[in-house]
């Protein structure tokens, strides 16, 4: 069973408006989240990530909310550009072994001209 | 700085034939580990490796092992393929502390028939 999700598989922006990307997770011991970007025939690249004591982290056009009682993140992209089109995947893990890593099964941005 | 390496790109194999896909990093990265990436089920964690001589399972693990004799690579070796092995496969390293992200290679691209 997944312990996170990503229940949205695509999503298709306009140019120059927000693109918001969901993460659900259901192990409450994650305490640390990140975001990859995967364009097509490359690895993923990390984007941004946040840990459990904030709930809030921005990093120019990206901003990852954390809802904890929730457990529920969130990628908004503001704005949102054509070259931003790739595979978005969230990752979590756990202080108890931070060297597993448990992803999402990401989510397809695509942001039309 | 090449960062993570991966060979070969892509590969074909028959049902029961063994191979090796190889990953070196050049960044000095004590954790290495390896993902195999499925449709609608994102990136699993087959093994990991925290330094040279060490190494675990990860949620995955069945059909896959591994050695960790230098820093630098980390090859996975399939013993006996099986057409369930087929799927993209991802290395990634990072530094051995809780804020480290992940960097991943390119893939390996596997077909098992």
């Amino acid at each position: 069973d997944q312990q996170v999700k990503q229940n949205s598989p695509s999503l298709s922006v306009q140019e120059g408006r927000i693109s918001i990307l969901n993460c659900d997770y259901t192990n409450s011991m994650f305490d640390y989240f990140l975001w990859y970007k995967k364009y097509p025939a490359e690895g993923p690249t990390f984007l941004i990530s946040i840990s459990s004591i904030k709930d809030k982290n921005e990093d120019g056009r990206f901003t990852v909310f954390l809802n904890k009682s929730a457990k529920h993140l969130s990628l908004h992209i503001v704005p949102s550009q054509p070259g931003d089109s790739a595979v978005y995947f969230c990752a979590a893990s756990a202080a108890y072994n931070f060297n597993k890593f448990y992803f999402g099964s990401g989510t397809k941005l695509n942001v039309k001209p | 700085n090449a960062g993570v390496t991966q060979t070969p790109k892509f590969q074909v194999l028959k049902t029961g034939q063994s191979m090796t896909l190889q990953c070196a990093q050049d960044m000095n990265h004590e954790y290495m580990s390896w993902y195999r990436q499925d449709p609608g089920m994102g990136l699993r964690l087959i093994h990991y490796s925290v330094g040279a001589g060490i190494t675990d399972q990860g949620e995955v693990p069945n059909g896959y092992n591994v050695s960790r004799s230098t820093t630098e690579d980390f090859p996975l070796r399939l013993l006996s393929a099986a057409p369930s092995q087929t799927s993209v496969y991802f290395c990634a390293s990072r530094y051995q502390n809780r804020g480290s992200p992940l960097h991943f290679g390119n893939g390996t691209r596997l077909t098992v028939t």
